[in-house]
């Protein structure tokens, strides 16, 4: 199985500060028909997960663009530009391209 | 609007069944893999199923710890996905997401598996 590993676990943060979350995977990602399936989850509290960027860099619908992601092979960021309250909750990577497997989750809390 | 809901969960022991239901709506049903994720308490997500669209063959897949257990299936007609779960365990105890492409998801579903 893929094991994707999300760094920090944990990441304590003041509104307005730029923050990254790093996963990364034990195999490529790239999909034989070119495509990374390497999306991201946001959770929060209580709440069911929902989609802020697919395939890797593309941002999902009514998602604020502060959120963006990035990379390739098996290294992937997400980065938030100017954290606002709402963002708080657990992040996830996951990946499609082969069976799928979630990254451990990356808690944003305020600082 | 998109929905996805999910019904059927509840308390059952070990070694029973139980079938869960996700019924979709605000979205074209058929054009969608569905998946199942599911979230013991106070840990991270663990995908559990899929369930391909009918031009790939409703092709399924399972995690390992499900496969043999767990069954998939999907009725376009009704917009509907099922997740038959038999055997059950205690480690199976999780809250159940109903999810479609990644993009749409559902409030979940509570299983508990106890004696």
């Amino acid at each position: 199985d893929v094991v994707l590993t999300q760094t920090p676990p944990t990441l304590s943060a003041t509104i307005g500060q730029s923050v990254s979350i790093s996963c990364r995977s034990s195999q490529s990602l790239l999909h034989s028909n070119g495509n990374t399936y390497l999306h991201w989850l946001l959770q929060r509290p209580g709440q069911s997960p929902q989609l802020l960027i697919y395939l890797v860099s593309r941002l999902e619908s009514g998602v604020p663009n502060r959120f963006s992601g990035s990379g390739s092979g098996t290294d992937f960021t997400l980065k938030i530009s100017g954290v606002e309250a709402e963002d708080l909750g657990v992040y996830y990577c996951v990946q499609g391209t082969h069976a799928p497997t979630f990254g451990g989750g990356t808690k944003l809390e305020l600082k | 609007a998109v929905q996805l809901v999910e019904s059927g969960g509840g308390l059952v022991q070990p070694k029973e069944s139980l079938k869960i239901s996700c019924a979709a709506s605000g979205f074209t049903f058929s054009n969608a893999a569905m998946y199942w994720v599911r979230q013991a308490p106070g840990k991270g997500l663990e995908w559990v199923a899929r369930i391909r669209t009918k031009p790939n063959n409703y092709a399924t897949y399972y995690a390992d710890s499900v496969k043999g257990r767990f069954t998939i299936s999907r009725d376009d007609s009704k917009s509907m996905v099922y997740l038959q779960m038999d055997n059950l365990k205690t480690e199976d105890t999780a809250m159940y997401y109903c999810t479609a492409n990644w993009g749409y998801w559902g409030q979940g579903v509570m299983v508990t598996v106890s004696s």
